[in-house]
């Protein structure tokens, strides 16, 4: 079985600070591990991946995130916050190879910039 | 690629009617998902495809939701008999099989059940 759990369903930073969302998973098998944003009212947009290549994975709009099988944690970091990055960000996590591949998400965490 | 579409964008329906939702996936996705998402909390699964073969529907969340995918295309989410309970977030994902399991996923049907 598997699960994800995003610690802070709300987080705020200051336009120009660092992000950083937390994200366990708990997993039986390797994970594959992803983090989506979504915006109100939209779908959710692949930010990156994990997919037992690199530990530190790099993605779009400057975020990246650091795979810790030793902490089973994916936390996700921006050094510098934009306003538009201001939404709803979710981890999830899947079986990974040969598996049906359906995802797995945490609840979410918002995020709140502040000029 | 034109992503991931879904029709119609917002459904609103009075309790015990049915109502079906369309997904339209990348064109050479294989797979493709259904996700029910409700407020403040993430997607959750329901059912998938493989090509036109359905491999996973015990997560249907009742016997009134159904999924079909005919010709290996688009695919429809049927709910009969709608109930309050039903209104959420609707989304399609789709993907390849060897692309690490990545999902693409639409804007999302959004159910209002009255």
């Amino acid at each position: 079985a598997q699960s994800v759990t995003q610690l802070g369903s709300h987080v705020s930073v200051s336009e120009g600070a660092l992000v950083l969302l937390r994200c366990n998973y708990s997993s039986s098998v390797p994970p594959y591990l992803f983090w989506y944003v979504q915006y109100p009212n939209q779908g959710l947009q692949l930010l990156l991946k994990y997919t037992s290549a690199a530990t530190l994975v790099k993605g779009i709009n400057g975020f990246e995130a650091e795979f810790k099988k030793s902490e089973t944690s994916f936390h996700l970091t921006k050094p510098s916050a934009h306003m538009s990055d201001a939404a709803e960000y979710f981890c999830a996590v899947s079986a990974g190879g040969g598996s049906q591949g359906n995802l797995i998400f945490g609840k979410g965490t918002k995020l709140s910039v502040k000029p | 690629d034109t992503g991931v579409s879904q029709d119609p964008r917002h459904k609103i329906t009075k309790r015990g009617q049915n109502v079906t939702f369309r997904c339209d996936p990348i064109s050479e996705h294989n797979r493709l998902y259904w996700y029910r998402q409700t407020l403040g909390q993430g997607p959750e699964f329901l059912t998938y495809f493989q090509n036109e073969a359905q491999l996973e529907k015990s997560r249907l969340l009742s016997d009134r939701f159904s999924a079909e995918r005919p010709k290996g295309s688009f695919s429809t989410l049927e709910i009969q008999r709608t109930e309050q309970g039903d209104s959420a977030m609707y989304l399609c994902a789709s993907s390849l099989v060897v692309s690490g399991y990545e999902q693409y996923f639409g804007p999302g049907t959004r159910l209002t059940v009255t």
